[in-house]
């Protein structure tokens, strides 16, 4: 079936410094991608998305970057914080199916 | 704003009981609606996808016959977990979409099978 990769399972940066999660997907007609963000004991919460139509979205420090060539997406965090510390989640869709196909996650860990 | 309630937000259950538990979107219209567990031992997995007017599409190692699900109008799903045991226990997440747009989460229902 379709999948959604999530390379790194941990990531951890410096605060001040920018972090970068990558995720691949199989579906070639995988349109919508978007970030949820889960802080721990908590549910998720949406990030950003990005659609086919576009290769960049940017929303304050939150990049996103689509590569539909390759099938990878990225969540670019430019200076980092604490309160970015969570699981972060990607997942894909094609238009024409409502599920979302979803990553294994990334936790990352922004350090003192 | 779209948002979508959960509720109960915690619950604890006798081992071999049934449990039922809701979710409810408010400023949009939930034309479908996931049910997803996350428990201690495994990632987020998604249970089944409800779309309206269309049957309910359950994942691999879940079945109607456990987790019952009914989204009878554009606001509302429930979903029962039944006979629940231990390896039920976990967060379980209400995701509801108007049609492609972003998936919205409830704040979860947290089971705990005794």
């Amino acid at each position: 079936g379709e999948k959604v990769e999530q390379h790194e399972s941990t990531l951890s940066v410096r605060e001040g410094d920018s972090a970068v999660i990558n995720c691949t997907y199989t579906d070639t007609a995988s349109s919508y991608f978007p970030w949820y963000k889960q802080e721990a004991g908590k549910s998720l919460h949406f990030v950003i998305d990005i659609r086919s139509n576009v290769d960049r979205k940017q929303s304050q420090r939150l990049t996103v970057l689509l590569d539909k060539k390759a099938k990878r997406f990225s969540l670019h965090i430019t200076a980092t914080q604490p309160e970015d510390s969570a699981i972060y989640f990607c997942a894909a869709s094609a238009d024409s199916n409502y599920q979302l196909i979803w990553g294994s996650g990334t936790k990352l860990i922004i350090k003192p | 704003g779209a948002l979508v309630y959960q509720y109960p937000r915690r619950t604890i259950c006798k081992s071999g009981t049934s449990m039922r538990m809701e979710c409810q979107a408010v400023g949009f219209q939930a034309t479908s609606v996931a049910w997803y567990r996350q428990s201690p031992q495994k990632t987020f997995e998604l249970i089944a996808l409800s779309t309206v007017n269309s049957a309910i599409k359950y994942e691999q190692n879940f079945t109607q016959e456990k987790f019952p699900i009914s989204h009878p109008n554009l606001s509302f799903s429930s979903m029962t977990v039944l006979n629940a045991y231990l390896e039920d226990r976990g967060l379980y997440l209400c995701g509801a979409r108007e049609g492609t747009y972003e998936q919205y989460f409830g704040p979860g229902t947290r089971l705990t099978v005794l």
